[in-house]
């Protein structure tokens, strides 16, 4: 069965620090996201890219994070300077979002801890 | 805006009880989707449902069923005779017809006791 896989599945850096999540979506999704939950708390939207640009973001996704998609296959998430609060677990999903408007397959999370 | 709203926090249940989780949502939109995810303790979010507004038909899937009334916009999910192993966090979701993201609900945190 496809699979959204994301590394590292945990990843620990020092406040101040660049840090990049990566993604690997499924290959025929053309909709990738990305989303963060805080321990304990709920899922929340950060940005999803279509198209090889961000078609929508939150308040969230400041000038701190930004995305990527470099080479076909893989989809980053790239936090510039972290910060105690960016601590979370940060999802990845992807989507055909064709007629049929299938679910987002989420990736099994990357846990960030910024310490 | 869109909102999905799971007013209960926490539940614990015995095992082989029935437990329904309630999911109420908000959106101006006239085509939608709904989703219910499981969050086990291992922390992935598993897919377990998705329904589009156009299909008020409930759904079974063995133990798991779902109880869509747009009248009362919402999305109940129903567990039968409950296992330790559903103990999880669950999670109603709502995106709509455009492209845009899910909306998630703050999550039901299910407590299954042997």
């Amino acid at each position: 069965e496809p699979e959204v896989t994301q590394t590292p599945s945990h990843q620990v850096t020092q406040m101040g620090q660049e840090v990049i999540l990566r993604c690997v979506p499924i290959s025929n999704h053309l909709y990738f996201y990305w989303y963060r939950q805080i321990l304990g708390q709920k899922v929340e939207f950060l940005v999803s890219f279509y198209n090889n640009e961000i078609s929508e973001k939150s308040e969230i996704f400041d000038d701190q994070f930004s995305v990527e998609r470099p080479d076909g296959s893989n989809f980053t998430l790239k936090i510039r300077s972290t910060k105690l609060e960016d601590s979370a677990m940060y999802f990845c999903a992807s989507s055909d979002r064709g007629r049929s408007h299938t679910e987002a397959f989420f990736g099994q999370g990357t846990r960030l801890t910024v310490v | 805006a869109q909102k999905v709203t799971q007013a209960q926090t926490e539940i614990s249940v015995v095992e082989k009880e029935d437990v329904t989780l309630d999911c109420v949502y908000e959106t101006r939109d006239t085509t939608y989707y709904l989703f219910w995810y499981k969050q086990p303790p291992s922390g992935e979010l598993v897919f377990l449902i998705r329904r589009n507004s156009f299909d008020e038909q409930n759904e079974i899937s063995g133990r798991y069923s779902w109880n869509f009334q747009k009248s009362t916009s919402s999305f109940n999910f129903t567990i039968t005779a409950s296992q330790v192993v559903d103990s999880a966090v669950y999670f109603c979701a709502l995106t709509g017809n455009y492209g845009q993201n899910f909306v998630f609900g703050p999550g039901t945190r299910l407590s299954v006791l042997p």
